[in-house]
């Protein structure tokens, strides 16, 4: 069974720094990787995802992720934070065969809050 | 990008009604939508998978016969909370899914419910 930690629950952090969100997970077989973003009273929004390939992945909003497959991470980056970065980011798995996709196994989230 | 919309965004009822959240695929279809459940402070539970044409599939834990869901089209998809009570007050929060290849998540805003 896959399950994912996220070690920080909250990261608070001045805008304009740099960030990352840590996410580390465990599995027997190879696995798909997500971050979702969910601001306040909103659904979740696909940040970026690794799936197969290059292990750097670049996203939206100017967030990268790298997949390390001997450290089964797959931490969040942004060189320069937004005070509109302030959320609750959510690292995901799921396994690329068998069972459905909506079978996302979630980290418990970490907060994002970005000061001016 | 897909966008899914789910209606009320909050609601709130009185202990022993029920409520329906519709979750709706504004721009493609899909057979296979999500439903998942997120309590204060915490992650995503997936409650069950909403398939057009057939029963849905419960996780180990969900009742069945409190959470009725019905996929009647390739665009909808909804979730009774029969009987509500307190305890069924939530962020109930609907995913469909893209076809082809993995097949993207794009997540409704979320509906909250607090029952009183």
């Amino acid at each position: 069974a896959q399950s994912v930690t996220q070690l920080d629950s909250q990261v608070p952090v001045f805008e304009e720094a740099p960030v990352e969100l840590r996410c580390n997970y465990s599995s027997s077989v190879s696995v798909y990787l997500f971050w979702y973003v969910q601001y306040p009273n909103q659904g979740l929004q696909l940040l970026l995802k690794y799936l197969s390939g290059s292990t750097l992945v670049k996203g939206i909003n100017g967030f990268e992720a790298e997949f390390n497959k001997s450290q089964t991470s797959f931490h969040l980056r942004k060189p320069s934070v937004h005070i509109s970065d302030t959320a609750e980011y959510f690292c995901a798995v799921t396994p690329p065969y068998g069972g459905s996709q909506g079978n996302l196994i979630f980290g418990k989230g970490t907060k994002l809050s970005v000061k001016p | 990008g897909a966008v899914v919309s789910q209606h009320p965004s909050w609601v709130i009822c009185k202990s022993g009604t029920s409520v329906k959240i519709e979750c709706r695929s504004l721009d493609f279809q899909a057979t296979t939508m999500f439903w998942y459940r997120q309590f204060p402070k915490q992650s995503l539970m997936l409650m069950a998978t909403s398939n057009e044409g057939s029963k849905a599939t419960y996780e180990q834990g969900v009742e069945k016969d409190k959470f009725l869901i019905n996929h009647a089209s390739l665009t909808l998809s909804t979730l009774t909370v029969t009987s509500a009570h307190p305890e069924d007050s939530s962020f109930y929060i609907c995913s469909a899914i893209l076809a082809g290849g993995p097949g993207e998540l794009f997540f409704g805003e979320g509906s909250r419910l607090t029952v009183l």
